[in-house]
């Protein structure tokens, strides 16, 4: 069973910096990995979405990778805002089958940053 | 925007009782999802269905059915709702382009249920 694990759990930065959020995943085998957002109370909002074939995705400030053979994909956010406050969660998909789409995901890193 | 509406948002219910919670879509979307979330847990899949009529369980399916009669609508029902199936569900849809190697997916606003 494909295992997600995201570090740090917690990050708290002040506004500017720029930030690395870590995910990793036990069975190589992905389909794609898939990182989201997520505001309190609210539903998931995809950011990214990698296929394994590539090694990075960018969107605007945010700019993911992946290391399909290590099992590791990072997140990226250049200078940090308020607003970015927020969970981000890594999904991946292994695309095998009749679970073609399921998503197994990661616990999420709780964004903080402060003005 | 997917196009995904769920329905209740909120609802509170007791011990016992059956429960259905709605997914619906617009954009006509094969893959469905319904997932839950929970502290310490984070998401897991209960059920999904890859048609009309044709669905399959996830890793939480214990207490769990689902039914899809028409595409666009994905039901997931409590029978006997328990404690425990207090969660925050939502209900995911996979967007396909250029063939099936896209499958971007996109959530629902979530339904927060509750169970006393």
């Amino acid at each position: 069973k494909q295992e997600v694990t995201q570090i740090p759990a917690a990050l708290s930065v002040p506004e500017g910096e720029n930030l690395v959020l870590n995910c990793s995943f036990t069975d190589s085998a992905i389909y794609n990995l898939q990182w989201f957002r997520q505001d309190p109370g609210k539903g998931l909002t995809s950011l990214l979405l990698i296929q394994s074939s590539q090694r990075e995705q960018t969107s605007g400030r945010l700019n993911a990778s992946l290391d399909k053979s290590s099992g590791r994909s990072t997140l990226y956010i250049a200078a940090s805002q308020p607003g970015d406050s927020a969970t981000y969660l890594c999904a991946v998909n292994p695309g095998r089958g009749s679970t073609l789409g399921r998503l197994y995901f990661g616990r999420g890193t709780q964004l903080t940053v402060w003005p | 925007d997917a196009g995904i509406t769920q329905s209740p948002r909120h609802k509170v219910t007791e011990t016992g009782t059956p429960v259905t919670l709605r997914c619906h879509q617009t954009e006509n979307h094969r893959y469905m999802y319904w997932y839950r979330q929970d502290p310490g847990h984070g998401l897991r899949l209960i059920h999904y269905s890859y048609g009309v009529k044709d669905t399959d369980k996830g890793e939480v399916s214990d207490g769990y059915s689902v039914s899809r009669s028409k595409t666009e609508d994905f039901l997931l029902t409590l029978e006997s709702a328990t404690s425990s199936q207090t969660s925050v569900y939502f209900c995911a849809i996979t967007e396909t382009s250029g063939g099936a190697s896209y499958n971007e997916q996109f959530f629902g606003p979530g339904t927060r249920l509750t169970v006393l």
